[in-house]
C-alpha cells in the first residue's frame, strides 16, 4: 500500500513568493491532516479535512495560507505571500476510520 | 506553557542499557496518548500508543498516569537503530477533529 506523498520535497523560494504544496494521502483516507514544525518549535497542527471538508482550521497561522482538498483525494496548501517566518517542514498526515495518523515525508520549506 | 512538554535531551546511551523518557500534558481531557518516532530529516512514525493500564511492545514499555497527567516510555537493551528522535503526542478531547499535539521531542543517541 502507498504511503502518504508530498511535493515537492524541498522549496526555496524568496520573500513575497507564492509556494504550493501538495499531498496525496493514503487511498481511502477521509480524513486528511496538515502539520508544521519551524526551526526549534514543536510540530504543530493546522488543519484537518474530512473528504472536500475543512473539518478544523484553527491551526492556520493567518489569512497567508490557503488549502484545499477538492474532489476529496489530494490537497494543496499555498502560501501567499511567503513571509521569513514561514520557513519550516510541512507535514501531511492522513487517517482511515482508526485512530492511527501516517505521515507523509514533509516539505521543507525555505523563505529568504 | 507547553501542552506537552519533554526532555530535549540528548540522551547519549551505550548500547544494551535501559533509558526512560518522560513528558507531561497540560489538557487534563486529554483522551488518547501516543509516542512517535521521528529519524533525522524524517516523517514521525507510530511507535506505540499509550493506555491507562500500561502497554509493552518488546523491549519498548509505554506508560500513562492520568491523575499526574504524566507519560512514560522505556527502552530496554538499547540498539544503535534506536537513535532517534522520541515524540510525546497527545489527542485533546472534544470535537471530531482527532488532531495531534506534539511535544519537542527528546533526542536518542545509542552509543556502540
Amino acid at each position: 500500500e502507498a504511503g502518504v506523498t508530498q511535493f515537492p520535497s524541498h522549496s526555496v523560494i524568496e520573500k513575497g513568493q507564492t509556494v504550493t504544496l501538495r499531498c496525496d494521502p493514503i487511498s481511502g483516507h477521509d480524513n486528511l491532516y496538515w502539520y508544521r514544525r519551524v526551526m526549534g518549535k514543536e510540530i504543530k497542527f493546522l488543519l484537518h479535512f474530512v473528504k472536500e471538508s475543512k473539518q478544523d482550521e484553527s491551526g492556520m497561522p493567518n489569512n497567508r495560507f490557503l488549502a484545499e482538498r477538492t474532489g476529496g483525494t489530494y490537497s494543496t496548501l499555498k502560501v501567499q505571500p511567503a513571509e521569513l517566518e514561514d520557513s519550516g517542514v510541512y507535514f501531511c498526515a492522513s487517517r482511515g476510520p482508526a485512530e492511527t495518523q501516517y505521515f507523509g515525508p514533509g516539505t521543507r520549506l525555505l523563505v529568504l | 506553557r507547553k501542552e506537552v512538554e519533554q526532555d530535549p535531551g540528548p540522551f547519549n546511551v551505550p548500547e544494551g542499557a535501559t533509558v526512560a523518557f518522560n513528558c507531561t500534558y497540560s489538557n487534563s481531557a486529554s483522551q488518547s496518548f501516543f509516542w512517535y518516532r521521528q529519524d533525522c530529516r524524517k516523517e514521525p512514525k507510530l511507535l506505540m500508543s499509550v493506555y491507562s493500564s500500561g502497554n509493552e511492545d518488546g523491549r519498548f514499555t509505554a506508560q500513562l498516569n492520568r491523575a499526574s497527567q504524566y507519560i512514560s516510555l522505556l527502552i530496554r537493551d538499547s540498539k544503535l537503530s534506536d537513535s532517534a528522535t522520541y515524540l510525546c503526542v497527545v489527542r485533546p478531547g472534544g470535537g471530531a477533529t482527532n488532531k495531534l499535539i506534539f511535544g519537542t521531542g527528546t533526542l536518542l543517541a545509542v552509543q556502540p
